[in-house]
């Protein structure tokens, strides 16, 4: 069974620094692996999504890896903001099924 | 891009009350959905997976009378939270998967439910 995992599970930095946000699974056998963020009680927002032929996606100031065969993710934020705040979660997809890590909870402090 | 609708997005109910939550994709046809739960600062557990016109396929521990799962057409699926209680209170949240191999999910806002 596919396990994912998300490391930290919180992280605080001052705004304007770059970070890195790490995911990884348990079995490479997966179609794709997205990144969302979920505001407190709000629903997901995708940010990234990274098919299981490709590294590595870029959105703005996100770029998002993808290492299948060492079952590893990350996100990149680069010049922080305090409204990335939020807790970012990955997920991976196989055989039409999806599973979620814990997710990590970003502050980023003005 | 993709839209999929939930409601309601908040809800408020006695103990015992049935609560119906519906998934909509608005501008796609959703051969399955999803059904998600999230309690307070933990991730989302699947709960089932509903392929239109067949019979939910529910996850290891959900009560399938507890949860009732209808996913009648190719753009609405519905989740029945049956005599509800207050330990049911949590976060739900639907998503939608179009026709095509290896689509991505599109997510629901969610739906808070409070039993009182």
């Amino acid at each position: 069974k596919q396990e994912v995992t998300q490391i930290p599970a919180a992280l605080s930095v001052p705004e304007g620094e770059n970070l890195v946000l790490n995911c990884s699974f348990t079995d490479s056998a997966i179609y794709n692996l997205q990144w969302f963020r979920q505001d407190p009680g709000k629903g997901l927002t995708s940010l990234l999504l990274i098919q299981s032929s490709q590294r590595e996606q870029t959105s703005g100031r996100l770029n998002a890896s993808l290492d299948k065969s060492s079952g590893r993710s990350t996100l990149y934020i680069a010049a922080s903001q305090p409204g990335d705040s939020a807790t970012y979660l990955c997920a991976v997809s196989d055989n039409n099924d999806m599973r979620f890590g814990a997710g990590t909870r970003l502050t980023v402090k003005p | 891009g993709a839209v999929v609708s939930q409601h309601p997005s908040w809800v408020i109910c006695k103990s015992g009350t049935s609560v119906k939550i519906e998934c909509r994709s608005l501008d796609f046809q959703a051969t399955t959905m999803f059904w998600y739960r999230q309690f307070p600062k933990q991730s989302l557990m699947l709960m089932a997976t509903s392929n239109e016109g067949s019979k939910a396929t529910y996850e290891q521990g959900v009560e399938k009378d507890k949860f009732l799962i209808n996913h009648a057409s190719l753009t609405l699926s519905t989740l029945t939270v049956t005599s509800a209680h207050p330990e049911d209170s949590s976060f739900y949240i639907c998503s939608a998967m179009g026709q095509l191999y290896n689509q991505p999910q599109h997510f629901g806002d969610g739906t808070r439910l409070s039993i009182l």
